[in-house]
């Protein structure tokens, strides 16, 4: 069965900062994807990856994939307060659907 | 960009009572859509897969007859939870998986139904 793990959980930032969070996954995927949700909202697509060593930005965000390793990163640059967030990874499984990570619950103080 | 749409975006109801929950693609055909359930401060955990014309997917430990789900359409799925009791308070959240590009089609999400029994 595929397992997607997250870390941090939980991760409080100084705004400025830089922090990556990461996504472990067990089983060979076609695909992983971040979300964002805001608190009593639903996600936020971020980014989808498709390939090994893609990468996309999307400005302070950087999310990689690593299929060998089953890793990917997403890395957070000059950290502001309007990135607080949950942050979810999750992978397509073999059976077509999509197993999420536990989130990385995102403070970022001034 | 692919809209996904849900229906009621809160309800409150008393317990032992139904409700039902509707998802729907509204700008692409949808042969499978996905409902997960979320509680407080946890992840989104998968309940069923749904797939047009056929049987719902249960996974491990979710009751189908507690949970009825119908995907009548392609454009349209519904959760039904019957009887419900408090903790079936949750905040439910559809997906929709753009069907015209068969298994590479991305998922898209709704903007989720919060639950809540007394």
């Amino acid at each position: 069965e595929l397992k997607v793990e997250q870390n941090p959980l939980f991760l409080s930032m100084q705004e400025g900062k830089n922090y990556t969070i990461y996504c472990n996954y067990s089983t060979t995927s076609d695909r992983l994807y971040w979300y964002r949700q805001d608190p009593g909202k639903s996600l936020e697509s971020l980014f989808v990856l498709l390939s090994n060593g893609a990468v996309k930005q999307e400005g302070r965000l950087m999310a990689s994939l690593d299929t060998k390793a089953r890793l990917s990163t997403l890395h957070i640059t000059a950290a502001v307060h309007d990135l607080s967030a949950t942050y979810f990874c999750a992978v397509d499984s073999s059976n077509n659907d999509m197993r999420f990570g536990a989130g990385t619950r995102l403070t970022v103080k001034p | 960009g692919a809209v996904v749409s849900q229906h009621p975006s809160w309800v409150i109801c008393k317990s032992g009572t139904s409700v039902k929950i509707e998802c729907r693609s509204l700008d692409f055909q949808a042969t499978t859509m996905f409902w997960y359930r979320q509680f407080p401060k946890q992840s989104l955990m998968l309940m069923a897969t749904s797939n047009e014309g056929s049987k719902a997917t249960y996974e491990q430990g979710v009751e189908k007859d507690k949970f009825l789900i119908n995907h009548a359409s392609l454009t349209l799925s519904t959760l039904t939870v019957t009887s419900a009791h408090p903790e079936d308070s949750s905040f439910y959240i559809c997906s929709a998986r753009d069907g015209g590009r068969g298994f590479l089609g991305e998922q898209y999400f709704g903007p989720g139904t919060r639950l809540t029994v007394t």
